[in-house]
């Protein structure tokens, strides 16, 4: 059973341009999302988080939006750049002693120039 | 500050063979997590260990195990290596003592079963 869905599978973006990726989760009771962002043969790095208590969280360039009664939530890279180009993947957990992350399948960002 | 330290970088075995990974956690994190990555697909938790026992597992047969040390390190075993078990073998560290056990990754190990 998947608990997270993530969309698109791949995206295109040119260079200056908004991209934005989606993620849909099932578990009530996860209350941490992470966004981390990998390159080819490297392991994933921790870009962004958000708790259910807020709806918004901006750290640069990345934006994490909430949506608690969708059970939704989104990436969005601001005036994205050729070093972004990257896979992405949304994850869920609950905090505390069951803190498994639950991945989605991955977003390979390309920007062009 | 060192992070995440995974040991070997790659590594070649054949089917029925046994391996061990090993895993070195951030400085100041307690708990270890691992997880499987195969090729073009999101991590999956294979499982974590804490104080030295195994916390929580995810959906893998025995035939994958693990261990932590007093420093904290890890270790992942695998038996009886199948040709699926191919994949990017990531390890997490986290630290108890935070309040959003934030997950942060190794390089992986890439292992190819032939």
């Amino acid at each position: 059973q998947q608990q997270v869905k993530q969309s698109p599978q791949s995206l295109i973006v040119q260079k200056g341009g908004i991209s934005i990726i989606n993620c849909a989760y099932e578990n009530t009771a996860f209350d941490y999302f992470p966004w981390y962002q990998q390159f080819p043969g490297k392991g994933p790095a921790l870009l962004i988080a958000i708790r259910p208590d807020v709806s918004e969280k901006k750290e640069g360039r990345f934006t994490i939006s909430f949506n608690k009664s969708a059970k939704q939530f989104s990436l969005h890279i601001m005036d994205s750049q050729p070093g972004d180009s990257a896979t992405y993947f949304c994850a869920a957990s609950k905090t505390g002693t069951a803190s498994k992350l639950t991945f989605g399948t991955g977003t390979r960002l390309q920007v062009t120039l | 500050d060192a992070g995440v330290t995974q040991s070997p970088t790659h590594l070649i075995k054949t089917r029925g063979q046994q391996v061990t990974l090993r895993c070195s956690p951030k400085s100041g994190h307690d708990t270890v997590s691992w997880y499987q990555q195969a090729l073009g697909q999101g991590p999956q938790f294979i499982f974590q260990y804490y104080e030295e026992e195994e916390r929580q597992r995810g959906n893998f047969p025995d035939r994958f195990s693990g261990h932590q040390f007093p420093n904290y390190s890890s270790e992942l075993n695998v038996n009886a290596l199948l040709l699926g078990d191919s994949a990017l073998y990531l390890c997490a560290s986290s630290s108890t003592r935070t309040a959003h056990n934030e997950q942060f990754f190794g390089p992986g190990t890439r292992l190819t079963v032939l």
